[in-house]
């Protein structure tokens, strides 16, 4: 693989169901995000990490949390889903020094009934 | 706080008639305005960085050029290929994360 796989593609999860939205990367990127997209309000940012190990919070982080066990993963946990976390999700990588564009994965549309 | 608006929400182009993109932003310090392209169904794709007012990038039939308040997204005589949605993002100083506009839904008519 090159850049940056999303899994599932898609999920349509009852309300107070646990949730687990996967990203790997494989360009040895040293920082990583979590957005989500809704209509009319573009890319917001969930959570991110700066390098393994480490993460922090970001514009909508309630009801998610992340983990960055290494450097390749990047998961996104909702623990008890509600409908407003109905949403396109993208994970997005970069490198920290030098060149500051991210590049985005494919997302992961989900559902919450 | 910082902000970025972007305008026309959707904009309607015949093949070949050029027109521009408006991205305007409020922002502390600005570390770099970025442009994207996303096609529906898929995670935005990067298009250019630019780093200070002045600064122009090209590719192919798209210009970008950055002021101190606002970035203007040029495409000259498009094609149908470039219908997309357009979304300009703001990184501020001492931030390492990007701030989204809502994007430009363009359409090219053959």
């Amino acid at each position: 693989i090159a850049g940056i796989t999303q899994a599932p593609t898609s999920q349509i999860l009852a309300a107070g169901r646990r949730m687990t939205l996967r990203c790997t990367q494989d360009m040895r990127h040293n920082a990583m995000y979590w957005y989500r997209q809704d209509l009319g309000l573009g890319l917001r940012l969930i959570h991110y990490s700066n390098t393994a190990g480490t993460t922090g919070k970001g514009e909508v982080p309630d009801g998610y949390s992340v983990s960055r066990a290494n450097t390749d993963d990047f998961p996104l946990t909702l623990a008890s889903a509600v409908p407003s976390q109905t949403s396109v999700y993208f994970c997005a990588s970069r490198v920290t020094s030098g060149y500051n564009e991210q590049f985005f994965g494919p997302g992961t549309r989900l559902t919450v009934l | 706080e910082d902000q970025v608006t972007q305008s026309p929400e959707a904009l309607r182009l015949q093949e070949g008639e050029s027109s521009s993109l408006n991205c305007s932003y409020t922002v502390s310090g600005l570390r770099g305005l970025f442009w994207y392209r996303q096609d529906p169904g898929k995670g935005p794709e990067f298009l250019f960085t630019l780093y200070s007012a002045g600064e122009e990038k090209e590719k192919e039939r798209l210009k970008a050029t950055l002021t101190k308040k606002e970035s203007f997204l040029h495409i000259t005589a498009p094609k149908p290929e470039d219908s997309a949605t357009y979304l300009c993002a703001v990184q501020a100083t001492g931030a390492n994360n990007l701030f989204f506009g809502t994007g430009t839904r363009l359409t090219v008519i053959p």
